[in-house]
């Protein structure tokens, strides 16, 4: 089946506890990109990747990480986690060589820092 | 800024009416996206707009892109509360076609007897 799949779906951590949300897709695209849901505010593109080793900082990077080793993986990492980044993340993936852009998004992730 | 904007945000139906939510978004584009969310769950594909006039329905819902205007609406036809959601549009800014999407706000819909 094909899927995005993210991990862990639910976090609570502490202020400053690095952690990483993984993000894993299936259906061999390009195209992988973060994004944090907020109410009222839609969402939000944190950072995206166009292939393997080729990342670039979408709306809201401030004190996230990422890396793109693997064309499938692309981890969400917070250094340094602050309660304003209590959240609900998106990984969403697509195939842009050849498709119409459209996003496929993982279940979620919500985000709680104390 | 480049902004996409939805109306109305909130937006409470009685079943069996007709309403039509609003996407405008601030630059050129002529990829649009309509995207539904139900509570606590993830963001579902509904209607992928790429050309000026396109125009895509699935049941009761009917997507349609005015590039000229910046403007795309989604009609919903009879509604019905299994249409309770929330509904984004999203649309391509970045001049390209790899998915770098813009969110709007999203639009709380509730259909009610």
């Amino acid at each position: 089946e094909a899927q995005v799949t993210q991990n862990p779906r639910y976090l609570i951590t502490v202020t400053g506890k690095k952690l990483t949300v993984t993000c894993s897709q299936n259906m061999n695209h390009e195209y992988m990109s973060w994004y944090r849901q907020d109410p009222g505010l839609g969402l939000r593109q944190i950072y995206y990747s166009m292939n393997v080793e080729v990342t670039d900082k979408g709306d809201v990077p401030e004190g996230y990480k990422v890396s793109r080793k693997e064309k499938r993986n692309f981890p969400l990492i917070l250094e340094s986690p602050s309660p304003n980044q209590t959240s609900l993340y998106f990984c969403a993936s697509s195939l842009y060589r050849e498709g119409t852009g459209e996003l496929f998004f993982g279940e979620g992730s919500r985000l709680t820092v104390l | 800024e480049l902004k996409v904007e939805q109306n109305p945000l909130f937006l409470s139906m009685q079943e069996g009416k007709n309403y039509t939510i609003y996407c405008n978004y601030s630059t050129t584009s002529d990829r649009l996206y309509w995207y539904r969310q139900d509570p606590g769950k993830s963001l579902e594909s509904l209607f992928v707009l790429l050309s000026n006039g396109a125009v895509k329905q699935e049941g009761r819902l009917m997507a349609s892109l005015d590039t000229k205007a910046r403007l795309s609406t989604l009609h919903i036809t009879a509604a019905v509360h299994d249409l309770s959601a929330t509904y984004f549009c999203a649309v391509d800014l970045s001049g390209t076609s790899y998915g770098k999407l813009t969110f709007g706000q999203g639009t709380i819909l509730t259909v009610h007897p």
